[in-house]
Formats: C-alpha cells, structure tokens, sequence
C-alpha cells in the first residue's frame, strides 16, 4: 500500500474553504484515492474516492494532478460540524479492501 | 450503506479479564474487519473476518489474544482476552462497500482496562 502523508492539522474559520493536500510519491497505477471523515467517538465515514482529474460530490471535491503524486481534498464553506480528522488512503479498491489508516489531518473549525 | 452496531459501546474492565465485543450488520457480507484506534492515534487493522473461515490476522495480532467468531454473513464477535492497560483502546468492526471497494464502519467500542 503506497504511503501517505498529510499536514498533522489544519485550523479554519466558519464559511472558509479548506483544502487538506495529501502526498502519495509511490502511487501505483490501479492505485485509487479515498479520504475518510473521522468524527470524535465515531467511526470513520468515507467521503470521496477519485483516480484522476477532479472528483465531486455533495460533500466535497478531490483534485488530483495529472501525475497523481498527490491530491487535494477541498471543504467548501465549512461549519462547525465539519471538525474532524481526515485521513487519505491509497490503494485498489477491492483489493481485499484492506485499508491502511495514516495519522490523519485535524480540521478544527472555529466560528 | 450498511447500518452497523456494536455492542457494548463502553466498558471498563479489569486486567486479566476477557471482553467479547459484538458487532451487527443490518445486510449481508462477505468481509467483516476488526480495527484498533488507540488514544489520539490512528486506526490499525487487527483481523480480517470471513464467513466460514478462520480469521487473517495482521502483524502483531494474534489468535489467542483476540479470538474472532464470523458465525453467519452480519455478525461478528472480537474477544480481548486476558486484558492489560495496554488494550484500552477503541475497537470498530467495519463492512466491504462493494460497489466502491471502500468500509462502512461501526460507531467503535470504547475500552478501558484498569
């Protein structure tokens, strides 16, 4: 499973956008990008999972480069309840669905 | 998405003690997995849980320590056995996602050993 690293936290205000970078170096080429949403005392919630180009949903948008070294995921307009800890995974999806958490971005939302 | 619940949602116990965990899923699956999340740390995948076959255990995880029964297709149960301090943790189960090769996770058992 290739490695990732994110930024330990991250700090935003009420209406910003915010944009967590993840770096993969070692990306495989069936490799897929999943990001996770972690709430205190709750399991993980997937959010979004992309393979190139521009990825969005209803929740956010993940924006990976043409040589998918690393990857963007964005927040717009967060809220209080957006705090949270968000992890990138990298890997193929179906592949035993293994998933290998890193640390982890804390997003902490201020009003 | 798969609805999951986990049993008990909190526990203290004493070291040397046992705690088995349960875990439901409200559809069928083939793939149950079982996490660890120690305090402030991130998650690490303890076992892989097939229906009709032992558990795959991961690196440092062994049977005896934390035995796993997949007795049908959405249900699952992770003992801790012999519990030290060290195993305060919180243990979410999690579900495949077929469609998208990611998991629907429990809401976690929070554990404390004393």
């Amino acid at each position: 499973l290739a490695k990732t690293t994110q930024p330990i936290s991250m700090d935003s205000y009420e209406g910003q956008e915010v944009n967590i970078t993840c770096s993969h170096n070692n990306i495989a080429t069936n490799d897929y990008i999943t990001w996770y949403q972690q709430f205190p005392s709750q399991g993980p919630r997937f959010i979004i999972q992309g393979y190139k180009t521009k990825v969005t949903n209803e929740v956010a948008s993940l924006f990976i480069p043409a040589d998918r070294k690393s990857s963007t995921l964005s927040l717009p307009r967060v809220s209080l309840s957006d705090t949270a800890v968000y992890y990138c995974l990298v890997g193929v999806p179906s592949n035993d669905y293994k998933l290998s958490f890193g640390a982890g971005t804390t997003v902490t939302v201020r009003a | 998405s798969a609805v999951i619940s986990q049993k008990p949602s909190r526990d203290i116990c004493q070291r040397g003690t046992s705690l088995t965990i349960q875990c439901q899923v409200d559809s069928q699956v083939t793939m149950m997995f079982w996490y660890r999340q120690q305090p402030g740390q991130s998650l690490t995948l303890i076992a892989t849980a097939n229906q009709g076959s032992e558990a795959t255990y991961e690196s440092g995880f062994v049977i005896d320590k934390f035995p796993i029964s997949r007795p049908n297709l959405t249900f699952s149960t992770l003992t801790v056995s012999n519990m030290s301090p060290e195993d305060s943790s919180i243990y979410l189960c999690s579900v495949e996602d077929g469609a998208r090769g990611t998991q629907y996770f429990g809401p976690g058992t929070r554990l404390l050993v004393l």
